[in-house]
């Protein structure tokens, strides 16, 4: 069974770096067949779809976040990081890394999730 | 980016009644479309993928159709694990995107 731990800090000051990291245990990243995702839902609100990425670095990003996100993995230690720089508290929010099947080489749904942590941003 | 609308966005039903939730796309999506269920402080579950499919572990009673741009997700008979918040996802082209949820209350 896989399962995915998102860790890092919870509170971010105003135009610092966020920077988040998720475990992946019971499946190897390096296997391939499977992107990975990170997703992140503000309080109460709906989900945002941040981008995602492949073992070989290949990398999909949200237009909207494309200029301050970096996604990047870790085959070493099976895990899969977020960088979100310059951040506002417009990024308050629950992160959560899942991942996705390849069908044809693309990423398809969500279909394992981690539980998600939140992230504040202010000073 | 293709916007993904679901109705309602809330409603109230009975233990045993039968549900229906609609997503429609801004364009067409084919058969890229996901439901998730989500419950409150959980993080989000796969229920169906691929319009129809459903994940490994989901009770028969939900069912998903749909092509193009329009979808819906039923639960043929509503139980009381069922009452939670459910959004549709499209994976036809980057980014993706949900919709804005439908939370299921009790009546």
């Amino acid at each position: 069974q896989v399962q995915l731990q998102e860790s890092g800090p919870g509170l971010v000051k105003p135009s610092q770096t966020l920077s988040l990291t998720c475990t992946v245990s019971g499946g190897s990243i390096s296997g391939g067949g499977y992107y990975w995702n990170w997703i992140r839902q503000h309080p109460g609100k709906g989900l945002e779809w941040i981008g995602n990425i492949y073992y070989s670095g290949s990398t999909y990003y949200n237009p909207s976040l494309k200029s301050r996100v970096t996604i990047s993995v870790d085959t070493s230690k099976n895990q899969l990081s977020l960088k979100l720089n310059s951040v506002t508290a417009a990024d308050t929010a629950v992160y959560y890394c899942a991942r996705s099947p390849a069908y044809g080489g693309n990423p398809t749904w969500l279909d394992y999730w981690g539980q998600g942590t939140l992230v504040t941003v202010s000073s | 980016d293709i916007q993904m609308t679901q109705s309602p966005s809330s409603l109230s039903a009975s233990v045993g009644d039968r549900v229906t939730i609609t997503c429609r796309a801004s364009q067409s999506i084919g058969t890229y479309l996901n439901w998730y269920q989500q419950k409150p402080g959980r993080a989000p579950g796969l229920l169906i993928y691929a319009v129809a499919s459903l994940q490994s572990g989901v009770p028969l009673r939900f069912s998903g159709s749909g092509s193009g741009t329009d979808f819906t997700l039923t639960i043929s008979s509503l139980q009381p694990e069922d009452f939670a918040t459910y959004y549709c996802q499209q994976t036809y082209s980057t980014p993706w995107t949900f919709g804005q949820g439908t939370k299921v209350g009790i009546k």
